[in-house]
């Protein structure tokens, strides 16, 4: 059975950083693209990075360029999003996600249960 | 950037059709995902490549496009229906994944 399980939420001041994890089992992980994709509360879903099998593609929302860097670890099986600079506006819950294949252009399937963040002073 | 737009609330009455729509310029030549978010939960595929259903996902859901809409039908609605339903297309030209702004579907 697939499994994604986020950790490294929390609260955290306007202005500093954060380090999301996603801990992958249940398939073999280097063979797929993985997402991190947000959902303000009581907000739709916003994609916020992909990050292709081998680490050579990689892509970020214009709303995180910049100040997110997505990386994996597939000797770990784990997936990362550093958040830097963050800002009240970032406070959602993320979600790690699978891709289908090795490159980060097509669906998402499955879905981790998700870690809070939230930004505030 | 590439806009997907989705209504903001679908009602049905139970054993109904329901539609959900996913306006976006010329989407009948992207592929479409759909998924299910209910209450509390993560969001699941029930719908790729516009009407493909993943294994487990009932033969009710079912989805198309063409032109510059791409819908989600489900038939024969059930209570356990009633959630939020969310579009997805790759956006080549901004290298950007894109979300619709979600359809909240209410069971009668």
């Amino acid at each position: 059975e697939v499994q994604l399980v986020e950790s490294g939420g929390g609260l955290v001041q306007p202005g500093r950083s954060l380090r999301l994890s996603c801990a992958a089992s249940g398939f073999t992980f280097d063979d797929y693209a993985m997402h991190w994709v947000r959902q303000a509360p009581g907000k739709g879903l916003e994609w916020v990075s992909g990050i292709s099998w081998n680490s050579g593609s990689i892509g970020y929302a214009d709303s995180v360029k910049g100040r997110f860097t997505i990386s994996r670890d597939n000797a770990k099986n784990s997936l990362y999003l550093q958040m830097n600079s963050l800002r009240a506006e970032d406070t959602a819950l993320y979600y790690c996600a699978k891709e289908h294949s090795g490159s980060y252009e097509g669906w998402f399937d499955p879905w981790g249960q998700g870690t809070l963040v939230t930004v505030s002073s | 950037s590439y806009v997907l737009t989705q209504p903001p609330s679908v009602s049905v009455a139970p054993g109904q059709t329901a539609r959900i729509t996913c306006g976006g310029n010329n989407i009948g030549s992207k592929s479409v995902h759909w998924y299910q978010q209910k209450p509390g939960q993560a969001p699941v595929l029930v719908v790729y490549d516009d009407s493909d259903r993943p294994s487990g996902i009932p033969e009710r859901f079912s989805g198309s496009n063409s032109g510059n809409t791409a819908t989600l039908t489900i038939s024969r609605v059930e209570a356990g229906d009633e959630a939020d339903y969310y579009c997805q297309v790759w956006d080549s030209s901004s290298d950007h994944q894109v979300f619709g702004g979600g359809t909240k579907l209410t069971v009668l």
